[in-house]
């Protein structure tokens, strides 16, 4: 079935390390996504990685991928007030490209 | 345009009402999918639209949601007799035309059409 798993909340303060697990079901899928969503925003793509990849870096952002356990995490360094927002993983399904979309991890940061 | 826009950006309605929600997608963008954020559910994939046809509305949740897209553009979502569940944060996301072997799928949403059902 289709079902991406996220925690609902984390907190961490200023200028530590943010680490946001997302945990999916198809193996099939090819992309997994990272959103960001701020408040009475749509959702903005942050990073995407390839299925046969394990690592992406993008400046302040790492995305690991564990495909035997179906392990997703986003990494953000030095995370400023800034970040805080609700961030989505997704799994692309089948053949029309549809994104499944976890429940969205609440990252609040504090001063 | 040089984002999704969606219309109205609020709406409030009685139960039982018809309610309509406007999505123009990027331009060029033939793919076109419409999502449903409510509070505790996440994001919820209602219907995939490749240029006009739907081949994926698996997510509709009931005969009271309909969607249809016209010249390959602008998408309504319409909702029938409206129930209070109905409240949520409807989505819009466009993308250009994705096959499998063509890469990330990525989609650019719009900011969302809020509907309240008193």
């Amino acid at each position: 079935g289709e079902d991406v798993e996220q925690s609902l909340f984390l907190s961490v303060r200023e200028g530590d390390s943010s680490v946001i697990n997302c945990t999916y079901t198809d193996s099939s899928s090819t992309y997994l996504y990272w959103y960001k969503q701020e408040p009475g925003a749509g959702l903005q793509l942050l990073t995407y990685i390839f299925s046969n990849m394990d690592m992406k870096q993008d400046q302040r952002l790492t995305v690991l991928l564990n495909k035997k356990d179906k392990h997703l995490s986003l990494r953000i360094a030095d995370t400023q007030t800034g970040d805080s927002a609700i961030y989505f993983c997704a799994e692309s399904m089948g053949n029309t490209g549809k994104l499944i979309f976890g429940q969205g991890t609440t990252l609040q940061v504090k001063p | 345009g040089a984002g999704v826009s969606q219309s109205p950006s609020n709406k409030v309605t009685e139960k039982g009402k018809d309610v309509e929600l406007r999505c123009d997608p990027i331009s060029g963008h033939t793919a076109l999918y419409w999502y449903r954020q409510s509070l505790g559910q996440g994001l919820e994939f209602l219907i995939y639209f490749q240029g006009n046809s739907a081949p994926d509305k698996s997510g509709l949740p009931s005969d009271r949601f309909s969607a249809e897209r016209t010249g390959g553009s602008v998408s309504t979502l319409t909702i029938q007799r409206t129930q209070q569940e109905d409240s949520a944060v409807y989505l819009c996301a466009s993308s250009l035309a994705w096959r499998e072997s063509s890469g990330a799928n990525v989609l650019t949403f719009g900011a969302g059409s809020r509907l309240t059902v008193l």
